[in-house]
């Protein structure tokens, strides 16, 4: 099965709100964990990062947040804005210099 | 920031033909390289990952004669779909690890549509 995996297939926010999108994995020793944006048709864009030794970072308008103790990830979007709309993935790399393992997404949309 | 190369990004070929498609690093050397099928409305699954002059490492449930791998370089990798079927129509997407910052990189995809 998964070893990551989102909550909700879908989210919709007015411009200008905040965006929630979480996610859960399974594999405790898990040491990195990235968010990628993934609009139609192109490869995934990294969003930002956290490692295990953190558990929360923050960029532009976007933050991580990681719960090790219930192994929950979270990206918060500020002010989203339309050309936020993509699908969210979360993933997981369990060992250094391993691929890494995908959730299923989310799909965020965002209207005017 | 580091690029990654994917070429084609749009193939449309008949049942039975092979296809190969191109992943090169153009601005770093890269370690290892990965391979993904990302089927509509899906996540993106791992096929195989290759590291220069070895062979690939397969996903189970990925055929290692269906999906040939070559990664001849430090900043080459290629996928060849031998004899496509419409079942192996998807989007295909490489991944790319720098060798001195470790960071993966993605390229853009490649949809494959096999008639």
């Amino acid at each position: 099965g998964e070893s990551v995996g989102l909550h909700l297939p879908t989210l919709s926010v007015q411009e200008g709100d905040n965006s929630i999108i979480n996610c859960a994995y399974s594999n405790s020793a898990s040491d990195y964990f990235i968010w990628y944006k993934q609009e139609s048709g192109k490869g995934p864009q990294f969003i930002i990062d956290i490692r295990s030794n953190m558990d929360k970072r923050q960029g532009q308008r976007v933050t991580v947040l990681l719960n090790k103790t219930v192994k929950h990830l979270s990206l918060q979007i500020a002010a989203t804005q339309p050309g936020d709309s993509a699908v969210y993935f979360c993933a997981e790399n369990i060992h250094p210099g391993t691929a890494l393992i995908f959730g299923k997404g989310t799909t965020l949309s965002v209207s005017s | 920031g580091a690029v990654v190369s994917q070429h084609p990004s749009r193939v449309i070929c008949k049942s039975g033909t092979s296809v190969k498609i191109e992943c090169r690093s153009l601005d770093f050397q890269a370690t290892t390289m990965f391979w993904y099928r990302q089927f509509p409305k899906q996540s993106l699954m791992l096929m195989a990952t290759s590291n220069e002059g070895s062979k690939a490492t397969y996903e189970q449930g990925v055929e290692k004669d269906k999906f040939l791998i070559n990664h001849a370089s430090l900043t080459l990798s290629t996928l060849t779909v031998t004899s496509a079927h419409p079942e192996d129509s998807s989007f295909y997407i490489c991944s790319v690890r720098d060798r001195e910052s470790e960071k993966l990189f993605f390229g853009s995809g490649t949809q494959l549509s096999v008639l």
